[in-house]
């Protein structure tokens, strides 16, 4: 069964340096997702992606945010300079449309800035 | 108001028991409903997609309420397996972004 990929499973970083947390969509998926889920609150949604251009942002994917897909399978988020409180398990997600939009999540990546 | 609620519980029930969760959305332009699964520290899997007449997959059943704005999800027959926190997430209107609750969590007994 096709599944989202991601990596790596738990980065650990200093505040203020940059990170890149990667994520291989289902390949026959057309629209793009990363969520955040700080630990014991909601998961959250950050962005949305399709056609090679954000769709939608939240508040929280600030300047400090930015997501790319660089080939035809991988899709990154950037974090340009972290802060504490970028901690959260960071989760992609993929659908294969958007109206009625079923996300299929990868396992995620811990985020730990120290 | 928080877009969607949940009671978070913990719900504590014995197995073989029925279940039910509700879930409510403050946006009545909400389009598609769905219920997620998630196991500690994992991520959400979705569990099933909730349509207007309610559909049900196996001890699983999923209804809608768009006048009164919320969902439902009814597990009959409880496993242990079962023990997860179940999350509902909503599409508010024409958008493809999916809007978590807290989440219920279900802890299933012997």
């Amino acid at each position: 069964e096709p599944e989202v990929t991601q990596t790596p499973s738990h980065q650990v970083t200093q505040m203020g340096q940059e990170v890149i947390l990667r994520c291989v969509p289902i390949s026959n998926h057309l629209y793009f997702y990363w969520y955040r889920q700080i630990l014991g609150q909601k998961v959250e949604f950050l962005v949305s992606f399709y056609n090679n251009e954000i769709s939608e942002k939240s508040e929280i994917f600030d300047d400090q945010f930015s997501v790319e897909r660089p080939d035809g399978s991988n899709f990154t988020l950037k974090i340009r300079s972290t802060k504490l409180e970028d901690s959260a398990m960071y989760f992609c997600a993929s659908s294969a449309q958007r109206g009625n939009n079923e996300q299929f999540f990868g396992p995620g990546t811990r985020l730990t800035v120290l | 108001r928080k877009e969607v609620e949940q009671d978070p519980g913990p719900f504590n029930v014995p197995e073989g028991a029925t279940v039910a969760f509700n879930c409510t959305y403050s946006n009545s332009a909400s389009q598609s409903f769905f219920w997620y699964r998630q196991d500690c520290r994992k991520e959400p899997k979705l569990l099933m997609s909730v349509y207007s007449s309610g559909n049900e997959d196996g001890r699983f059943t999923a209804q809608l309420n768009r006048a009164s704005q919320y969902i439902s999800l009814l597990i009959r027959d409880s496993k242990l397996s079962d023990s997860a926190t179940y999350l509902c997430a909503v599409t508010p209107g024409n958008t493809g972004k999916l809007i978590f609750g807290q989440g219920t969590t279900l802890q299933v007994k012997p």
